[in-house]
């Protein structure tokens, strides 16, 4: 099975910088993504990383260490409308389907 | 194509009646997935299709649960006799076979309340 862990709840000021982190524990890795999931909507596709590095996508970026079993999605210039969980999901190829695994999420509150 | 669509929004039910929802995926999009979300947890995984064919159902889905896609277009899950623990959000998505860079696409999902 997999084992996915991200922070339940992290706070931080518009216009600010915030770094979720996600640990994972699997075997046959294939690649991890984050959604952002405003309350009550369906999670919308952030990014996708399978190698290790950093994906920047505008104010969003994603960092993945395979060695470390460890990855963070960095958010910059924190809006209000980025208040949202953050869901960490992880791609394996555990019985040859890589459906991905999701971690509780992380709620971030962004405060004026 | 408007995205992935799902019907109905809301579901009320009494416990032990049967209930069944609808997915509509990105026609371009051979495959299609159905979770579960309950509050303050990530979306649970219950089982997907490619096209028409169910290749893996999760070993958390009862044999309550049955889930078509006759067509390899709709699906639709079927609930039976409901329980107060079947009450959660059921999030269909799609995607290509080799989602990579472009995730999956999930509609806005039924959420089904169970009194």
């Amino acid at each position: 099975g997999q084992n996915i862990d991200q922070p339940t709840e992290m706070t931080a000021t518009e216009g600010a910088i915030v770094q979720i982190n996600c640990t994972y524990q699997t075997s046959g890795f294939n690649g991890l993504f984050w959604y952002q999931q405003h309350a009550g909507e369906a999670p919308t596709f952030l990014s996708y990383n399978v190698l290790d590095g950093l994906e920047e996508k505008g104010r969003f970026s994603s960092f993945l260490s395979r060695s470390k079993g460890y990855s963070y999605l960095l958010l910059k210039e924190l809006q209000m409308k980025d208040s949202a969980s953050y869901l960490c999901a992880v791609s394996s190829a555990s019985g040859g389907s890589y459906i991905p695994t999701f971690g509780r999420g992380t709620s971030l509150i962004v405060h004026p | 194509d408007t995205g992935v669509s799902q019907n109905p929004r809301h579901k009320i039910t009494k416990r032990g009646q049967n209930v069944t929802f609808r997915c509509d995926p990105i026609s371009e999009h051979n495959r299609l997935y159905w979770y579960r979300q309950t509050l303050g947890q990530g979306p649970e995984f219950l089982t997907y299709f490619q096209n028409e064919a169910q290749l893996e159902k999760s070993r958390l889905l009862s044999d309550r649960f049955s889930a078509e896609r006759p067509k390899g277009s709709f699906s639709t899950l079927e609930i039976q006799r409901t329980e107060q623990g079947d009450s959660a959000m059921y999030l269909c998505a799609s995607s290509f076979p080799e989602t990579g860079a472009y995730g999956y696409t999930f509609g806005s999902g039924t959420r089904l309340t169970v009194v």
